[in-house]
């Protein structure tokens, strides 16, 4: 079976100021891994994935996640944050074997001005 | 633009009258999921179609039954709703072919129950 944990419910953080998202999972079979973000009254969208090769994986808009093995982690960051980065971010697994995402519960970012 | 559209996107029904939720693509994806998402919770899978292929979630309640007449449109019927599910639901695709292979999503629909 697969687990998804993602320690903080919230993060609250000022405008421009780097955040981590945290994210660790469990898992008996290998994994693709993925980062979706969910804006207000809106569908989960891919932010970046995790699939094979460099462990570092870069989305278009300044976000950045580090697949760790060792640590079955895969944490979210940013160095500088805006307004608009305020959203709920999930993170997710797909066992090698199956269509399926098994997320976690869930961060809540909000970014203040 | 290539997506996946959920009408409608607000949806008020009574305790006990059934309702249906529509999802439809441009994608041509052959794998298409419903996912049930409360307040501050995780999306939860309800079911999945491999092409007409239904496969069901353990834990998803009978009264949750799902039609995909074609590859473009899929259906959540929900025959006889209670106040519990009250919630967002969400449509996604994605291609087999390879298990790497991100999930699409709709806008969804947020159902409330009076």
């Amino acid at each position: 079976a697969q687990s998804v944990t993602q320690l903080d419910s919230q993060v609250p953080v000022f405008e421009e100021a780097p955040v981590e998202l945290r994210c660790n999972y469990s898992s008996s079979v290998s994994v693709y891994l993925f980062w979706y973000v969910q804006y207000p009254n809106q569908g989960l969208q891919l932010l970046l994935k995790y699939l094979s090769g460099s462990t570092l994986v870069e989305s278009i808009n300044g976000f950045e996640a580090e697949f760790n093995k060792s640590q079955t982690s895969f944490h979210l960051r940013k160095p500088s944050v805006h307004i608009s980065d305020t959203a709920e971010y999930f993170c997710a697994v797909r066992p090698y074997n199956t269509d399926k995402l098994i997320f976690g519960t869930g961060t809540r970012l909000q970014v203040f001005p | 633009d290539a997506m996946v559209i959920q009408n409608p996107r607000y949806q008020v029904t009574q305790f006990g009258k059934p309702v249906t939720l529509s999802c439809s693509q441009t994608l041509n994806h052959n794998v298409m999921y419903w996912y049930q998402q409360k307040s501050s919770q995780a999306p939860k899978l309800l079911f999945h179609y491999y092409d007409k292929d239904f496969n069901n979630e353990a834990d998803t309640p009978d009264n949750f039954q799902s039609r995909r007449p074609n590859t473009s449109f899929c259906f959540l019927d929900i025959r006889s709703p209670g106040l519990g599910d009250a919630a967002m639901y969400l449509c996604a695709t994605s291609r087999t072919g390879g298990f790497h292979q991100p999930q699409h999503f709709g806008d969804g629909t947020r159902l409330s129950i009076l």
